[in-house]
């Protein structure tokens, strides 16, 4: 199956400072990624849809300003936490959709906020 | 997209079949069944889905009510490692348009020795 690589895996970072993650879709093209976060036993939360070439769609609730989200090609969105504050502590999570339709997942990436 | 029902958690033995039902009764025409699993801390799998007729791969089976109000994953022959939360998920699938996947609160399916 189609594979989507995100990085970093996890992420330990101070009170204050910015993280960027990133997802690539590696044997496919994807001109639309998600953006998704999930808190400890809670299921996952959409956060925003990554569209290639023009500017995400943030769900209701989502900080846009706070969760800055870049897909400059077909095989790379990125979303920068700024700022980032104990609270953001989560697993984030993206996934890219391929002409077909189908969506695959990256592994997650564990934010640990100090 | 139209909300799932699912029953929060279940035991299945290991070698049984795991049976995962999922109620869906304001599905739209043109939505999808989907069934993913997330085992802890990593990215969501795909299992399988279908529009209206039971379809079936090498991971599961997927039996879909003729009102398609509600589906039933199948898992033949459980095993330990098929210890996941497996969500169910109605979306709109047509190709570069295809949905969103909004996830409800899933099942969380334990198989025991």
């Amino acid at each position: 199956g189609a594979v989507v690589s995100q990085h970093p895996s996890r992420v330990i970072c101070k009170s204050g400072t910015s993280v960027k993650i990133e997802c690539r879709s590696l044997d496919f093209q994807a001109t639309t990624m998600f953006w998704y976060r999930q808190f400890p036993k809670q299921s996952l939360m959409l956060m925003a849809t990554s569209n290639e070439g023009s500017k995400a769609t943030y769900e209701q609730g989502v900080e846009k300003d706070k969760f800055l989200i870049n897909h400059a090609s077909l095989t790379l969105s990125t979303l920068t936490v700024t700022s980032a504050h104990p609270e953001d502590s989560s697993f984030y999570i993206c996934s890219a959709r391929a002409n077909s339709g189908e969506l695959f997942f990256g592994s997650g990436t564990q934010l640990s906020v100090l | 997209d139209a909300k799932t029902t699912q029953p929060p958690s279940m035991d299945c033995a290991e070698g049984r079949a795991a049976n995962l039902p999922c109620n869906h009764s304001t599905i739209s025409g043109n939505e999808y069944v989907y069934w993913y699993r997330q085992i802890h801390s990593q990215g969501p799998q795909y299992i399988i889905h279908g529009l209206k007729n039971n379809e079936t791969n090498e991971m599961a089976s997927l039996i879909i009510t003729e009102d398609r109000k509600s589906s039933t994953l199948i898992l033949p022959h459980a095993t330990l490692r098929d210890t996941a939360v497996y969500y169910c998920i109605v979306r709109v699938a047509a190709g570069n348009q295809g949905g969103k996947l909004i996830f409800g609160q899933g099942t969380e399916l334990s198989v025991k020795p």
